[in-house]
């Protein structure tokens, strides 16, 4: 069965204090990772699609990386507006376009 | 941009009640899910549609069904509405390989 683990769960920041947000995951063959960027009561919004291991994108302060077993979000002097819950999903290669989601990473930034 | 767009934002229904969520998006995606969203629990996937008229059990379909008469509009039908089913419900919409873009979501409760 596919699991997507992401840490820390939560995490509070100082404004511009870079830190890393983790996501394990174990697939049959993945064919895609995705992050997201939920706010408080509203849908997921699609930021990155990562492939293959080695991958990286970026934007803005955000940067992602993949390996073949996690994905890591960077966020590079973070400020309020990027407080939010960061969702990682797997999509698998066998099979149907299922995502498999963690559960987030909720992130405060402090001014 | 793509556009997914959810009848309601807030919606306050009845035990027993037969409760219809619309969906529709606005780019010729194939693929069309849906989702609730409890604290602790992520995002679980409780149907999903590959094509009009088609079908498939997601991870939580107790109570639930859905419907696909046309390529742009998933709904989501509450056959008799009980209290656990008071939830966030997330429709999302994405090609095949692609990311899903999710709408903003109906908080609905159930009394």
């Amino acid at each position: 069965e596919d699991q997507v683990t992401q840490s820390p769960e939560a995490l509070r920041l100082q404004e511009g204090e870079s830190s890393s947000l983790n996501c394990s995951y174990t697939v049959s063959g993945l064919r895609g990772l995705f992050w997201y960027r939920q706010d408080p009561g509203k849908g997921p919004e699609f930021l990155f699609t990562l492939y293959s291991a080695g991958e990286e994108k970026e934007k803005e302060r955000l940067k992602a990386t993949l390996t073949k077993k996690e994905s890591f979000l960077h966020i590079t002097a973070p400020k309020p507006e990027d407080s939010a819950t960061y969702l990682c999903a797997v999509l698998r290669f066998y099979g149907n376009n299922r995502l498999a989601f963690g559960k987030g990473n909720q992130v405060v930034v402090i001014p | 941009d793509v556009k997914v767009t959810q009848s309601s934002r807030y919606l306050v229904k009845r035990t027993g009640e037969k409760v219809f969520l619309e969906c529709v998006q606005d780019m010729d995606h194939e693929n069309m899910f849906w989702y609730r969203q409890d604290p602790g629990l992520g995002l679980r996937l409780i149907y999903f549609s590959y094509d009009v008229k088609m079908k498939e059990k997601g991870d939580i379909p107790e109570g639930y069904s859905v419907s696909r008469e046309k390529k742009e509009r998933f709904s989501l039908i509450l056959e008799s509405a009980s209290t656990n089913q008071t939830s966030m419900y997330l429709c999302a919409s994405g090609s095949s390989n692609q990311p899903q873009h999710f709408g903003d979501g109906t908080r609905l409760s159930i009394l």
